[in-house]
């Protein structure tokens, strides 16, 4: 079975704070995908960033960086110099075969 | 057209009414994915269609949910007898391509409220 967690419900932080959203994951498949979605108050899920399971170098975009470490089965994403226009509902997200699997969300609010 | 297009974007019903849920999928896209979202909640999927054909349908709650895309486009799902809860958004995404690498691409869901 698969499964994501996000055990971070809420975060809030004040503006220009940087901020780590963690996720973890459970899958017995050898080959996966590792995504990240942003959910604004509209609703809309926006693709962020996919990783593939064998490669595990970070990536960094602009303000945005992930980190995944298989031996940990981690996928965190941190965003430096965080803004108000960051605030929204990040989902992590898995998939083996062909069904994605979300976590249950991280609510991130950033405070001017 | 440009993105996956879902209607209707709000649909209030009655309890024990019958319900459609139109999604139009990104053009040339042969995978299609259906999810529901409860308030404060991540997607759930329900199924996946990959062409015509429902590849994995594990993820409906009970035989009152059904999807069709007879024609490896546009699909409905279907949803008997509704309940209130039922209520929740329904999320439509699509997928280029017989790969299993690419991301999803998402509409912007249809609201469902069951009274």
């Amino acid at each position: 079975a698969q499964k994501v967690t996000q055990a971070q419900t809420e975060i809030s932080v004040v503006e220009k704070e940087d901020v780590t959203l963690d996720c973890v994951y459970e899958t017995r498949d050898t080959t996966y995908y590792l995504f990240w979605y942003k959910q604004p108050p509209s609703g809309e899920l926006v693709f962020l960033i996919r990783r593939n399971s064998f490669d595990e170098q970070n990536e960094i975009s602009g303000r945005y960086s992930w980190n995944f470490q298989k031996s940990t089965s981690s996928f965190n994403f941190t965003i430096t110099a965080s803004q108000v226009v960051d605030s929204a509902v990040y989902f992590c997200a898995l998939r083996g075969t062909q069904k994605l699997v979300f976590g249950q969300g991280t609510r991130l609010t950033i405070n001017p | 057209g440009a993105g996956v297009s879902q209607t209707p974007s709000n649909k209030v019903t009655e309890k024990g009414k019958y319900v459609e849920l139109r999604c139009d999928p990104i053009s040339g896209h042969t995978a299609l994915y259906w999810y529901r979202q409860s308030l404060g909640q991540g997607p759930e999927f329900l199924i996946y269609f990959q062409g015509t054909g429902a590849a994995d349908d594990s993820g409906l709650p009970n035989d009152r949910f059904f999807a069709v895309r007879p024609e490896g486009s546009v699909s409905t799902l279907k949803i008997q007898r509704t309940e209130r809860g039922d209520s929740a958004v329904y999320l439509c995404a699509s997928r280029p391509g017989l790969a299993g690498t690419g991301e999803l691409f998402f509409g912007e869901g249809s609201r469902l409220t069951v009274l």
